[in-house]
């Protein structure tokens, strides 16, 4: 069975700190697809990563970065000097590989990050 | 490029009555999605087409519900006999699915569904 779980429930942060909100998964799937959404008060996801499960390199997209350590299963998100816009709810999701390609998303139940100016 | 459309953004109605949605996804994209999101959870995967066959169901997809993609573009989501528990918000997504054109889910703003 697959799971993704997202521990952190809410997140409070002062603008400019640094905040890591955290994925951990399971799948019994040897390839398998990772992915970061944001959820703002206006409701549509966004896309904002997708790792597969060869790619273990960490990402850095401006103050955005990712962390994928398969040897803990964890896939986190941390995001750097924090913006009050960066407010939202962040949801971790995996899918698993079906014929070469991506299947349906399983996603986590999210944390919801205020940034306080 | 316009995004993953959907129509309407809100719907009310009372209990027993039948509903549809309408989703247009990304021009080009073979893989069309539906989702169900419930207040202070993440999304749930429903149904899923390439192109206009519809390739597989989750189990919470009850009878009630029906999905079609009659010319593999636009999809149409319908519950009947609605019931309180139906009530949630509906996500579209679409993708570019292929072995060298594998590109991510793209979501629509929803449909938010309240049953009466």
């Amino acid at each position: 069975a697959q799971k993704v779980t997202q521990a952190q429930t809410e997140i409070s942060v002062v603008e400019k700190e640094d905040v890591t909100l955290d994925c951990v998964y399971e799948t019994r799937d040897t390839t398998y697809y990772l992915f970061w959404y944001k959820q703002p008060p206006s409701g549509e996801l966004v896309f904002l990563i997708r790792r597969n499960s060869f790619d273990e390199q960490n990402e850095i997209s401006g103050r955005y970065s990712w962390n994928f350590q398969k040897s803990t299963s964890s896939f986190n998100f941390t995001i750097t000097a924090s913006q009050v816009v960066d407010s939202a709810v962040y949801f971790c999701a995996l899918s698993a590989e079906y014929g070469g390609s991506q299947g349906n998303l399983i996603f986590g139940k999210g944390t919801k990050l205020s940034v306080k100016p | 490029d316009t995004g993953v459309s959907q129509d309407p953004r809100h719907k009310i109605t009372k209990r027993g009555q039948n509903v549809t949605f309408r989703c247009d996804p990304i021009s080009e994209h073979n893989r069309l999605y539906w989702y169900r999101q419930t207040l202070g959870q993440g999304p749930e995967f429903l149904t899923y087409f390439q192109n206009e066959a519809q390739l597989e169901k989750s189990r919470l997809l009850s009878d009630r519900f029906s999905a079609e993609r009659p010319k593999g573009s636009f999809s149409t989501l319908e519950i009947q006999r609605t019931e309180q528990g139906d009530s949630a918000m509906y996500l579209c997504a679409s993708s570019l699915t292929g072995r060298s054109e594998d590109q991510p889910q793209h979501f629509g703003d929803g449909t938010r569904l309240s049953i009466l």
